[in-house]
């Protein structure tokens, strides 16, 4: 397995246009995490996946930010009507959850991220 | 929501020296990762430690979970190891259900 991947590597696109974004997870995992990263900060958490399912969205998430996982593989997050206030890298991380014992294990392993600059 | 900082924000050391990073949380949490972000902007995995101790090589890791802190110790470091560290804590459900801190930048000169 080569690990997380992501499309495109870099995105220049202008004000108002719509951009997507792909991450293919390493194989089996079922838990899959897109963040933004903006330059000095930390990553910050936009969403995750289990399986199929999107189970958590954050309050950073505006309602021009989608995001879909179909048939629990790939997922694509795009943003309509880009401003220039989303400029960042945009990080796709992939887990398997799973039970070890008495413990949860989910260990997140993340992709090279997709660099998106918006004039 | 829960607050997660790191120090020291920046550090400079000399080849060879050893180095202690830490990170401290405001509430519980269920598991807790150690990266490495290189200059090309990869987060690499170092450790994944919940609780307990761990080590890999130069690297080790303690995570004192009922005190809420995680230190990440880096001996006889090397120019390889520039770059910025961060610690992640994961919660339960949550709106913000995976926090960063701010990091800790590294740079190790020759």
């Amino acid at each position: 397995d080569t690990g997380v991947s992501q499309n495109p590597r870099h995105k220049i696109t202008k004000r108002g246009q719509n951009v997507t974004f792909r991450c293919d997870p390493i194989s089996e995992h079922n838990r899959l995490y897109w963040y933004r990263q903006t330059l000095g900060q930390g990553p910050e958490f936009l969403t995750y996946f289990q399986n199929e399912a999107q189970l958590e969205k954050s309050r950073l998430l505006s309602d021009r930010f989608s995001a879909e996982r179909p048939k629990g593989s790939f997922s694509t997050l795009e943003i309509q009507r880009t401003e220039q206030g989303d400029s960042a890298m945009y990080l796709c991380a992939s887990s398997f959850e799973e039970l070890r014992g008495y413990t949860l294990y989910n260990e997140q392993f993340f992709g090279p991220g997709t660099r998106l600059t918006v004039l | 929501g829960i607050q997660v900082e790191q120090s020291p924000p920046d550090l400079i050391l000399q080849e060879g020296a050893n180095s202690t990073l830490r990170c401290n949380f405001s509430d519980s949490v269920n598991n807790l990762q150690w990266f490495h972000q290189n200059p090309w902007g990869q987060l690499i995995n170092l450790f994944y430690i919940p609780s307990g101790t761990k080590q890999n090589g130069r690297l080790s890791a303690t995570t004192v979970a009922t005190e809420r802190y995680s230190l990440l110790y880096i001996s006889s470091s090397q120019t390889t190891d520039s770059g910025v560290y961060f610690c992640a804590v994961e919660r339960g459900t949550s709106y913000d259900k995976v926090i960063f801190g701010p990091g800790t930048s590294l740079s190790v000169i020759p």
